[in-house]
């Protein structure tokens, strides 16, 4: 148990559903993050949040769209994906955004396959 | 460009001493992370080094040395428990809390 909570932890959506992941977390944490983890490559940072607001967008397809209620929840809406967004997606959070001592913590993820 | 770099795999012997070895160039430096993974799970937190020299935390130590780009994890008294993928990560430059993957070091520990 690290504190992040993700759901559902396994996915099988068509390319053209509409689904949602959710994440959660009970750190009192105020910064929360979504990677992506593919075969073979390195965790790739997609979104970045801060007390609720967006940092960080690294460039991530519109057919990826993040929201962020408050800072324990973390949603990540999913349409018309392709068979190469088939990956694991993983939440994460940290007490703030800065660089002083601050460790970034992970939930279990979630296993996306687009069929 | 950023790049960090650590072997794809490795095996050892339950009982046994590794060292997994991470060299990264990165612009800027906040700091080095290890995690582990263990397949199908979240990775957790290991270590984490900003300056130069060894962090030793039970059976895992963690040595970092900034003018080489260079890190490695030492897992001693190794146990069946600790096969899993350990990921190097460093916080790059600037002032936020971004991290940079290396692809991660698969270990197999062997009876």
């Amino acid at each position: 148990e690290t504190g992040v909570t993700q759901t559902p932890r396994h996915l099988v959506m068509g390319m053209t559903n509409k689904k949602s992941l959710k994440c959660e977390q009970h750190l009192g944490h105020n910064a929360m993050y979504w990677y992506k983890q593919s075969a073979k490559k390195p965790l790739e940072l997609m979104f970045v949040y801060n007390f609720k607001e967006q940092t960080e967008n690294n460039s991530v397809p519109s057919r990826f769209s993040p929201e962020c209620p408050n800072s324990s929840h973390l949603f990540l809406h999913l349409h018309t994906l392709q068979p190469e967004d088939s990956a694991l997606y993983l939440c994460a959070s940290s007490q703030s955004t800065g660089i002083s001592g601050n460790t970034i913590y992970f939930g279990e993820g979630s296993w996306l396959t687009v069929v | 460009g950023q790049n960090i770099d650590q072997p794809t795999e490795m095996t050892a012997t339950e009982g046994a001493i590794v060292q997994i070895n991470c060299t990264y160039q990165t612009s800027g430096f906040n700091g080095l992370f290890w995690y582990q993974q263990h397949a199908g799970e979240a990775p957790t937190f290991l270590s984490y080094n900003v300056l130069d020299g060894l962090e030793e935390k039970g059976r895992f130590s963690s040595f970092l040395s900034r003018s080489k780009g260079y890190s490695y994890l030492l897992l001693k008294e190794l146990q069946m428990k600790d096969s899993a993928s350990y990921l190097c990560a460093v916080r790059g430059g600037g002032a936020t809390n971004k991290l940079i993957f290396g692809t991660g070091t698969l270990l197999a520990v062997q009876p």
